[in-house]
């Protein structure tokens, strides 16, 4: 079982419509990272966070600390959304990153 | 800043051949890692870096060697190319060990023949 786990694995929806990405974990972490890859390859680091809810455009991250558990929330999404998105942990002990399988979303016009 | 930078952006090898990929970050980061990603598998740590003169191993180390001379540079070397070690590698550093923003380069598409 993979320490990060995300889900959906792939999702398609349509232009406008609300979208949301699950990640959840299973070792004790100080900060967990949202990357959004795009079809070229390039990765963004979206947010990173530790606690509570952060808002950048129609991107929205949550985490829960107590339940191991972080979503990533697109409002009003759009084609150019189209991208893997890729949730990280820090674990409390050590300096690594640990990495989910990604969700590769579409989102047609 | 450039932030982090790659080159080559593409390699072809034979096997058995060696080659440096080359990374740098113009950001003072302390904290540098490599990681290749493969279909299906999510990136994985290959090595990394918490500051000049030391580095330590991620996941999937073996066939890969890496030095920490500069903050800046952090070359990953292949030593003797196989066809498993194709892959695209990223090259990544954050400005604090424990807590910070990821910054990511562009990659390297390695295709080892």
């Amino acid at each position: 079982k993979n320490e990060v786990e995300q889900s959906p694995q792939n999702l398609t929806a349509q232009e406008g419509e609300f979208i949301t990405i699950n990640c959840s974990y299973s070792v004790g972490i100080s900060a967990l990272h949202w990357l959004q890859q795009h079809p070229g390859g390039g990765i963004v680091s979206l947010f990173m966070l530790s606690s509570g809810k952060k808002k950048h455009g129609r991107l929205i991250a949550t985490i829960n600390i107590q339940e191991k558990h972080s979503s990533l929330h697109i409002t009003a999404s759009h084609p150019r959304d189209s991208a893997v998105y890729i949730c990280a942990v820090k674990e409390t002990s050590g300096s690594r990153l640990t990495f989910g399988e990604g969700t590769q979303l579409t989102v047609n016009p | 800043n450039a932030g982090v930078t790659q080159t080559p952006k593409f390699q072809v090898l034979k096997t058995g051949q060696s080659m440096t990929l080359q990374c740098a970050q113009d950001m003072n980061h302390e904290y540098m890692s490599w990681y290749r990603q493969d279909p299906g598998m999510g990136l994985r740590l290959i090595h990394y870096s918490v500051g000049a003169g030391i580095t330590d191993q991620g996941e999937v180390p073996n066939g890969y060697n890496v030095s920490r001379s500069t903050t800046e540079d952090f070359p990953l070397r292949l030593l003797s190319a196989a066809p498993s070690q194709t892959s695209v590698y990223f090259c990544a550093s954050r400005s604090d060990r424990d807590i910070g923003t990821q910054y990511f380069g562009p990659g390297t598409r390695l295709l080892v023949l």
